[in-house]
């Protein structure tokens, strides 16, 4: 089962705009991480929080996390028409022993040109 | 260092079949993992391998099972095929012995097709 719900669903921005994409979950987590998948292909890891960390920047990609809502946010600035993709939060959790990545259903994003 | 390579890209099965699909972790990588993609979800953890034994399960049948391989490699096979089975099969390799601590090292997928 997905361990949590992302949102939007969808987004479409201009190029030029930021994004901004949300992810919550349901256990307590060791670090979350984001991902991206190119038209249903293997996937690329983004960055990755620790539960401990409250915000991190990758480039232009600044993602918060806040365990007391069981949410993060990826932020994309700057936006590029290669950016779009879908983009996924994925969970490492006590509960699966830290075995596994759980991943939300994720937000398909579109960078009009 | 070469990455995670998965084999076949495509595949186009029958219900009631068997599948045996191939992965070769990244070069100095002892874990793999596997995943199940149905169109327009996110991946489902099926099972991690470590030292040649499964290391963890989600939530699918015994029809589910794996290999891995003293090189590290690693067989994820389907039996009984079911239509529902029809998915993108992520393979995916990490170095920290059984457990995720950071990135996880995808392949490009197989894409399985059951009719």
């Amino acid at each position: 089962s997905q361990q949590g719900e992302e949102d939007p669903q969808a987004l479409s921005i201009q190029e030029g705009e930021n994004a901004t994409m949300n992810c919550s979950y349901k256990t307590s987590i060791n670090n979350l991480q984001w991902y991206r998948q190119n038209s249903g292909r293997g996937l690329v890891h983004l960055i990755l929080i620790r539960s401990n960390e409250r915000e991190k920047h990758s480039g232009r990609l600044r993602v918060t996390l806040d365990t007391s809502k069981k949410s993060s946010s990826l932020l994309i600035t700057a936006s590029r028409a290669a950016d779009t993709a879908s983009y996924f939060c994925a969970t490492v959790s006590v509960d699966t022993g830290r075995r596994a990545l759980t991943f939300g259903s994720g937000t398909r994003l579109q960078v009009q040109p | 260092e070469t990455g995670v390579t998965q084999s076949p890209t495509h595949l186009i099965k029958t219900r009631g079949q068997q599948v045996t699909l191939r992965c070769s972790s990244q070069s100095g990588h002892n874990t793999v993992s596997w995943y199940q993609q149905a169109l327009g979800q996110g991946p489902q953890f099926i099972f991690q391998y470590y030292r040649e034994e499964e290391n963890g399960r989600g939530n699918f049948p015994p029809r589910f099972s794996g290999l891995q391989f003293p090189n590290y490699s690693s067989e994820l096979n389907v039996n009984a095929l079911e239509l529902d089975d029809s998915a993108l099969y992520l393979c995916a390799s990490s170095a920290l012995g059984g457990r995720v601590g950071n990135e996880q090292f995808f392949g490009p997928g197989t894409r399985l097709t059951v009719l």
